[in-house]
């Protein structure tokens, strides 16, 4: 079946570092695929999305290309901050039978960013 | 535009008792989903609908029923509730594939 892998964490940073996690996906057909971030206490939040082949969604000075070729869609940012210290999650939403549209998740990516 | 709307936001139950979360969007999507939050499993599928009167199962539906009388309701419901099942639970919509999904602030239940 579907699926979403991404890089287990937490990912420990200094502020200004660069950031990159993992995602993969396993998928039939031709998903659209996104990252979400969650902060303490709340609900998951869209970041950014693509919905083919080459898309880069950005958002805040995150950025993912969909890759088709190596089904991955890697989360990254040049310069972190404190306030980027959160859980993003990669997911992605494909049809399959029958018609219904199926969203699914990673394991999610702690990350903590340090002054 | 309140999106979606969660209650509620903490409960406490104790084994054997039963309780409804209730799910409002004032969006007008047709895809509603339930899903439950555990430490280190991501967020994990309980149920689905894709539209009004429509009720599916997702990864992880035993002992959990959902009804969407609706369009803009999606209830879950536990009718016997499990220690197993103190989770975080989160409620989202989309109006389509190929949308992101908007979700709800969770509801935070301890089984006891």
């Amino acid at each position: 079946g579907d699926s979403v892998t991404q890089m287990e964490g937490p990912v420990t940073l200094s502020e200004e570092a660069f950031l990159t996690i993992n995602c993969t996906y396993t998928a039939t057909g031709y998903p659209s695929l996104f990252w979400y971030v969650q902060y303490p206490g709340e609900g998951l939040q869209l970041l950014l999305k693509a919905t083919k082949a080459d898309d880069k969604g950005s958002n805040k000075g995150f950025e993912a290309t969909y890759r088709k070729e190596t089904t991955s869609f890697h989360l990254e940012k040049g310069s972190v901050q404190v306030s980027d210290s959160a859980v993003y999650f990669c997911a992605l939403s494909s049809l399959f039978s029958g018609g219904y549209n199926k969203l699914i998740f990673g394991a999610g990516t702690r990350l903590a960013v340090h002054p | 535009n309140a999106g979606v709307t969660q209650t509620p936001k903490f409960r406490v139950l104790k084994t054997g008792q039963s309780m409804t979360l209730l799910c409002a969007q004032d969006m007008n999507h047709e895809y509603m989903y339930w899903y439950r939050q555990d430490p280190g499993m991501g967020l994990r599928l309980i149920h689905y609908s894709v539209g009004e009167g429509t009720t599916a199962k997702g990864e992880v539906p035993d002992g959990y029923n959902v009804s969407r009388l609706k369009k803009q309701n999606f209830l879950l419901g536990l009718e016997s509730a499990a220690p197993s099942q103190t989770s975080v639970y989160f409620c989202a919509s989309i109006p389509g594939q190929g949308f992101g999904a908007f979700f709800g602030q969770g509801t935070r239940l301890t089984v006891v």
